[in-house]
């Protein structure tokens, strides 16, 4: 069953500004995951943060999670039009062996 | 190089034939993964072997069958492909089981049945 929800469905920002998008999901888990998805391609991992972690960096990517309220977010400062994609959340649930992909949202930068 | 790569990339049949999909990994991953993505962009998991192994079978039609001849191997055949099968088929891999670890994705497979 789909377990993540991304919010915005779909952001269109301008070149150099930061884009936020959110993740709301059900149940317990042990890990959440964002990838993305270029048009036409595979998904790439971006990052990965565990239950017991609140906040995590990657370069321009600021991924935290509140397991009080279900949620995730994450951040790209300093966006580029080569952010142009779609971003996934996934989530591990408990004691499952599976990833659960969120719908995915797009984001459109415009140079 | 390539880390994870599917063949064929686009894949057109008629309802009714069997059709496969290969996929192989040069990473080293012990664990291997089918997913499908529909029209909408919702991506499913399908099947997952590990080593081998198989310890993901989704609710998916009986058609669709996995063979994993080697832990760097992972092909689907579908079986009386229906109209409702034309999707893109994703082949993933990560070096362990449980969802714990990134995944490498492949290129996809977009399965036109007409």
């Amino acid at each position: 069953s789909q377990q993540g929800e991304e919010d915005p469905q779909a952001l269109s920002i301008q070149e150099g500004e930061n884009a936020t998008m959110n993740c709301s999901y059900k149940t317990s888990i042990n890990n959440l995951q964002w990838y993305r998805q270029n048009s036409g391609r595979g998904l790439v991992h971006l990052i990965l943060i565990r239950s017991n972690e609140r906040e995590k960096h990657s370069g321009r990517l600021r991924v935290t999670l509140d397991t009080s309220k279900k949620s995730s977010s994450l951040l790209i400062t300093a966006s580029r039009a080569a952010d142009t994609a779609s971003y996934f959340c996934a989530t591990r649930q408990g004691g499952s062996e599976k990833l659960v992909f969120g719908k995915g949202m797009k984001l459109t930068v415009n140079p | 190089d390539t880390a994870v790569s599917q063949t064929p990339k686009y894949l057109v049949t008629q309802m009714g034939n069997d059709k496969s999909i290969k996929c192989e990994q040069n990473l080293g991953h012990d664990t291997m993964y089918w997913y499908k993505q529909d029209s909408k962009k919702f991506l499913k998991i399908m099947f997952s072997y590990n080593n081998k192994e198989l310890i993901i079978n989704e609710t998916v039609p009986n058609r669709f069958s996995p063979k994993s001849p080697d832990k760097a191997h992972l092909n689907l055949h579908i079986n009386s492909l229906e109209l409702g099968d034309s999707a893109v088929y994703f082949c993933a891999s990560s070096s362990f089981r449980g969802g714990s670890y990134e995944q490498y994705f492949g290129p996809g497979t977009r399965l036109t049945v007409t």
